[in-house]
């Protein structure tokens, strides 16, 4: 069980917006920035997000990050085919002095 | 061109050992920290180790502690992960990945997200 939550599946229509949420705890999501990272199994993962909202050099500002509290999501608007992928959220855990991710969420386009 | 290349995956029995590296182009490799990431069949991402720029902090998630062994020869341009007493469990594509993030020529630190990636080298443990 991931210490970072987040739902297995999540789906829409091109063009349409999807939000995928992350929760944590105190120690993680709580004390540190979230980053998401777009994964297409049997390749490298690419990151999206970095320091909770921030896009690296090349990511379409379709991708947008945001935290609350122990909570994160990502949102994808304007979805394409080329979406369709295995998305995790990450972040430092104080306590387990570690990286942990989320379970990933498996992003179908309809 | 920026880029991470693993090596030295294969097929090992249980209880084995297996020495993964990782050879970095394109920054300099003795500035940034660097880790090691593994997906399972089937699974998800999960984070193994981190090692400071200069090799004097390394941080494990619990599962590997005690059995695998992450470093750097800064001299070398190369990142390891010694892995020891392995188990079917182990069975993953690893992949290394660095603090770096690099765009029109220059590199800098993200902190704590990892921007350049390797493909993957396949560990399978099994008799």
């Amino acid at each position: 069980q991931s210490v970072l939550t987040q739902p297995p599946s999540a789906s829409g229509t091109s063009g349409q917006r999807v939000t995928i949420p992350c929760s944590g705890r105190g120690p993680s999501i709580g004390s540190n920035t979230v980053n998401w990272y777009q994964h297409l199994p049997g390749r490298a993962p690419k990151l999206l997000i970095y320091s909770n909202n921030q896009r690296p050099s090349g990511v379409p500002d379709r991708f947008s990050g945001s935290k609350s509290g122990t909570s994160a999501s990502l949102a994808i608007s304007g979805l394409q085919s080329d979406d369709e992928a295995d998305y995790y959220c990450a972040a430092w855990d104080d306590s387990l002095k570690g990286v942990v991710f989320g379970g990933g969420t498996k992003l179908t386009v309809l | 061109e920026v880029q991470l290349v693993e090596s030295g995956g294969g097929l090992v029995q249980p209880g084995g050992s297996l020495r993964l590296s990782c050879a970095p182009s394109g920054f300099t490799f003795s500035d940034y920290w660097m880790t090691w990431v593994r997906q399972a069949p089937g699974k998800g991402l999960e984070w193994l180790a981190n090692i400071k720029d200069d090799g004097a902090e390394k941080f494990y998630v619990d599962s590997v502690k005690g059995r695998f062994t992450i470093s750097r020869d800064n001299a070398q341009n190369s990142l390891y992960l010694q892995m020891n007493s392995l188990r079917a469990e182990d069975t993953a594509l690893y992949y290394c990945a660095t603090y770096a993030t690099c765009s029109g020529g220059s590199c800098y630190s993200l902190n704590d997200a990892f921007d350049i990636w390797g493909q993957g080298a396949m560990v399978t443990v099994s008799s």
